[in-house]
């Protein structure tokens, strides 16, 4: 099946540094996700990106749409320690319209 | 608003017994997902529903496993019978059509003894 990867698969950072993921595939998607992820809860949804090249913000957190449609980046500007989580990406593929495309995640955490 | 509900949050249970998991959509949304977590194979989609009609099941591990969507504002994901490695979190999602953002809950934290 369609496959995601995101790197790194984890990261340790101290805090007030800047964070840098991203999420690649070989197969053209039409819309990128980015969700947080905090222990013992459900992936919560921090930004949507629905155009090639698209260049979103939401607070301290930044996310780009890849102009090849193949990869997706997020950045989170001065860490803090409520950053720490699992951040998935996940895809709509372009030839299918129907289902999302999870990535495995990239665990973060945030040194004091 | 009250987002996607999952019952429960937490089930220990025994090899071979039931397990029923519940959810509840956001109000408005028209298809709800039915995804399973676990570390070695993160989010897996297991089953979708869009209008309350099962669209795709590929993702159902095996006949164990069977889920319904009476009505538009519940779904359940049934287990029968129960294994060790079902243990997971289940998660419940929805959003407005398949295609559009979804939305998940908290998760059914399940754990087969």
């Amino acid at each position: 099946g369609q496959q995601l990867n995101q790197s790194p698969q984890s990261m340790f950072i101290q805090e007030g540094e800047d964070v840098s993921m991203n999420c690649t595939s070989s197969s053209i998607f039409n819309t990128w996700l980015w969700y947080k992820q905090e222990p013992g809860e459900g992936p919560v949804l921090l930004i949507a990106l629905y155009k090639a090249g698209e260049l979103t913000s939401n607070g301290r957190l930044t996310a780009q749409f890849g102009i090849t449609r193949k990869d997706s980046f997020l950045n989170i500007s001065a860490s803090i320690p409520s950053d720490v989580g699992i951040y998935f990406c996940a895809g709509q593929l372009a030839n299918y319209g129907q289902n999302f495309v999870f990535g495995p995640g990239t665990r973060l955490s945030v040194l004091p | 608003d009250a987002g996607v509900i999952q019952s429960p949050r937490h089930e220990v249970t025994e090899m071979g017994q039931e397990v029923t998991l519940r959810c509840k959509p956001i109000s408005g949304h028209n298809s709800l997902f039915w995804y399973r977590q676990t570390m070695m194979r993160g989010l897996e989609l297991l089953i979708y529903f869009n209008n309350n009609v099962p669209i795709d099941d590929s993702g159902m591990p095996e006949d164990r496993f069977s889920a319904k969507m009476p009505n538009a504002s519940f779904s359940t994901l049934k287990i029968q019978p129960s294994e060790p490695r079902d243990s997971a979190v289940y998660f419940c999602a929805s959003s407005f059509q398949p295609q559009e953002t979804q939305y998940f809950g908290p998760g059914t934290r399940l754990l087969v003894l």
